[in-house]
C-alpha cells in the first residue's frame, strides 16, 4: 500500500493566486481529514469527510477555503484567493473510520509570498 | 482551539534513558491517540487508549490513562537516537475522528 498521498509536495504562489491541493487517501479508508500545522498555531483540522461527505467544517478558516471529495479515492482543497498568511504545511489523513487510528500523508508545504 | 497541553514542550536525554511526556485534556474523551512527527515529515500514529483502558504497550511505548484526571502519559523506555522527534497526543471526544491535537513535546536523543 502506498500510503496516504498528496500532491504537490512543495508550492508556492504569489498573493491573490488559487491554490489547488491534492490527496488520495488509503483504499478501503472511510474517513479523510485535512489539517494546517504551523508554528503559532500547531496542528488544526480544517474539515473532514465520512464517506465522501463533509461532516464538519468548523476548522475551516474563511470561505476562501473550500474542500471537495468527489469520490472515495481522491479530494482536493482550495484557496482563493490565497493570501501570505495561509503559509502553512497542509496535511491529508485517512482513516478506516471514525474513532480509528488515522494514517498522514506526507504534507504540502505551501508559502505565498 | 488546543484540547491536550503537553509538558515538557522540549526534552533532551542521553541513549538508553527512559523519555516520559505527558498529555492534559479538558473535555470527555472516548480514546486518546499519541503520534510521533520527524522533522519535515507527516505524523506517524504510535498507539491508541480508549477511555475504558488504563495502560498500553506497544514495543518499547507505554501509555496510561487517567480519565478522572484528564491526562495522559507516554513512555519510550530504553530510548534511541532514533527516537529524536515531536510527539503529539490527540484526543477524540465524539468517536468521528475529529481529533484536537496538543502542541506537542519535542524529544533530543544524544547518541
Amino acid at each position: 500500500d502506498a500510503g496516504v498521498i498528496q500532491s504537490p509536495r512543495h508550492e508556492v504562489t504569489e498573493m491573490g493566486q488559487e491554490v489547488t491541493l491534492r490527496c488520495k487517501p488509503i483504499s478501503g479508508h472511510n474517513s479523510l481529514f485535512w489539517y494546517r500545522q504551523t508554528m503559532m498555531r500547531g496542528l488544526e483540522l480544517l474539515i473532514y469527510f465520512n464517506n465522501n461527505v463533509p461532516i464538519d467544517d468548523s476548522g475551516m478558516p474563511e470561505d476562501r477555503f473550500s474542500a471537495k471529495m468527489p469520490n472515495a479515492s481522491f479530494s482536493t482543497l482550495k484557496i482563493q484567493p490565497s493570501e501570505p498568511r495561509d503559509s502553512a504545511v497542509y496535511f491529508c489523513a485517512s482513516s478506516l473510520g471514525g474513532g480509528e487510528k488515522q494514517y498522514f500523508g506526507p504534507g504540502t508545504r505551501l508559502t505565498v509570498t | 482551539s488546543q484540547q491536550g497541553e503537553e509538558d515538557p514542550q522540549a526534552l533532551s536525554i542521553q541513549e538508553g534513558e527512559n523519555a516520559t511526556m505527558n498529555c492534559s485534556y479538558k473535555t470527555s474523551i472516548n480514546n486518546l491517540q499519541w503520534y510521533r512527527q520527524n522533522s519535515g515529515r507527516g505524523l506517524v500514529h504510535l498507539i491508541l487508549i480508549r477511555s475504558n483502558e488504563r495502560e498500553k504497550h506497544s514495543g518499547r511505548l507505554r501509555v496510561t490513562l487517567d480519565t478522572s484526571k484528564k491526562s495522559s502519559s507516554l513512555l519510550i523506555t530504553a530510548s534511541r537516537a532514533a527516537d529524536t522527534a515531536s510527539y503529539f497526543c490527540a484526543t477524540d471526544g465524539s468517536n468521528t475522528g475529529k481529533l484536537i491535537f496538543g502542541q506537542g513535546t519535542t524529544l533530543q536523543v544524544k547518541p
